[in-house]
């Protein structure tokens, strides 16, 4: 079984702070996906990476996947109020061929203080 | 492009009652999967479609859960008695093709059960 860890757990932070989330596997993906859900909605895709050591940027936003593919980190520089939420990743499964489940960590809940 | 549908939003029911879950997926979209996400935790797949076949269920607690997608269109998730551990949120999601990489979720349903 394939396990996504995600740290820190739970962040709360002022605004224009900036910060860093991990989710780290013992199991190589061949994608890894981050997702951003607000209370009472489902999440909400904010970006693939399918290549060891890719860095992709949105806004604010910095991802970056991991050499060996075990691993992903999101940045956010100067956090917003907006930025609050439940952070969720999800790696895609390694061998070709094979469903397209996706497994997701329990996920980081951000809280960005005015 | 109108989003996954899902109804009703909310249900609070007793425990040994049934309830069952509506699910509209993204127009073209093949694959279409449940999830449920227990609250502090990620989306856990309970059963995968592709088109109206099933692809994964392997999760599913089958002497309870049952779920069909009988025109390989819209869908239903339906629990058949309740325990009190069935309360989460229950997530629809939909893809174009098997292997995507990525799923775009529903609003999901709340399940509340006493």
């Amino acid at each position: 079984t394939q396990l996504l860890e995600q740290s820190p757990q739970f962040l709360s932070i002022q605004e224009g702070e900036n910060l860093t989330v991990y989710c780290n596997s013992s199991s190589v993906f061949s994608s890894l996906q981050w997702y951003r859900q607000e209370p009472g909605e489902g999440p909400v895709l904010l970006v693939t990476v399918v290549t060891g050591g890719e860095v992709k940027k949105l806004k604010r936003l910095t991802f970056q996947f991991g050499d060996a593919r075990k691993d992903s980190s999101l940045h956010i520089t100067a956090a917003q109020p907006g930025d609050t939420g439940l952070y969720l990743c999800a790696g895609g499964p390694h061998k070709t061929g094979a469903n397209s489940k996706l497994t997701f960590g329990k996920g980081i809940t951000l809280s960005v203080r005015p | 492009e109108a989003g996954v549908a899902q109804s009703p939003r909310y249900k609070i029911i007793e425990k040994r009652q049934s309830v069952a879950f509506w699910c509209n997926p993204i127009s073209g979209h093949a694959t279409l999967y449940w999830y449920q996400q227990i609250l502090g935790q990620g989306p856990k797949l309970l059963i995968q479609f592709q088109n109206n076949g099933v692809v994964d269920d392997s999760q599913l607690p089958k002497d309870r859960f049952s779920a069909e997608r009988l025109k390989g269109v819209d869908s239903t998730l339906k629990i058949q008695p309740a325990k009190l551990e069935d309360s989460a949120v229950y997530l629809c999601a939909s893809n174009r093709l098997r292997d995507a990489r990525s799923e775009y979720f529903g609003p999901g349903t709340r399940l509340t059960v006493l």
